[in-house]
């Protein structure tokens, strides 16, 4: 199987730009999740997605968004840059589905997009 | 709420030395335990996992134990190789809640021949 993939790798934008990042999950998975990964605040989640629909939430900002597609593929959105959005922004695929009485579910990372904001 | 607190290094260690990386938890409710392993340049890789109390995670030669008396899943390794060098997270998963992973800062292991 594939493994999970994000495009592109690596960014750049200016302040004040916005940016959207892209994940394709593990052919099967309809979980998608984001993190934000600095060397000040570490690992940080900011969002799941499953079955197109937003299924839990972090703690950033409004200017930090997503979606999900029919076929689980997600787009995140950063508008408005700040300098501190600079990251290695990850994704992470699982199977997360509903009912099957498990309570966790294995992630499987992408590579990451790499934000520099100037 | 939910937190992870690990060893924060940076660790060096000969080869073939033992290797413990300290991780301890606060969670609600049962959490899921894990160790991520973070190579120069890749995303994050499933080292290995424990989902209930007493549960032995293991994977190429590393192992931690679910210690819910002590809320610790400290990872072991009894001989590094320097193909360990990399960065090590401990992170915890809610029982009831979705995929939301809480990470610890990570802890940088050098191995040097």
């Amino acid at each position: 199987k594939a493994g999970v993939t994000q495009t592109p790798r690596y960014l750049i934008k200016t302040r004040g730009q916005q940016v959207t990042l892209s994940c394709s999950p593990i052919s099967g998975h309809r979980s998608v999740s984001w993190y934000q990964q600095t060397p000040g605040q570490g690992l940080q989640f900011l969002f799941e997605y499953f079955s197109e629909t937003q299924r839990n939430k972090g703690n950033f900002p409004g200017r930090f968004s997503g979606r999900q597609f029919s076929n689980s593929r997600s787009e995140m959105n950063v508008s408005t840059l700040e300098l501190g959005d600079s990251a290695l922004y990850l994704c992470a695929s699982s199977s997360g589905s509903l009912g099957s009485g498990r309570t966790s579910y294995e992630q499987y990372f992408g590579p990451g997009t790499r934000l520099t904001v100037t | 709420g939910n937190s992870v607190t690990q060893m924060e290094g940076p660790v060096t260690l000969s080869e073939e030395a033992f290797l413990t990386i300290n991780c301890t938890y606060t969670a609600t409710g049962y959490p899921s335990l894990f160790w991520y392993v973070q190579y120069p340049g890749e995303g994050l890789q499933l080292l290995l996992k424990a989902t209930k109390a007493d549960d032995k995670g293991s994977n190429k030669g590393f192992e931690a134990t679910y210690r819910k008396e002590t809320t610790s899943f400290h990872l072991e390794k009894g001989s590094v190789q320097v193909s360990d060098s990399a960065v090590y997270f401990c992170a915890l998963s809610e029982r009831t809640g979705a995929n939301n992973l809480f990470f610890g800062t990570g802890t940088r292991l050098t191995v040097i021949p």
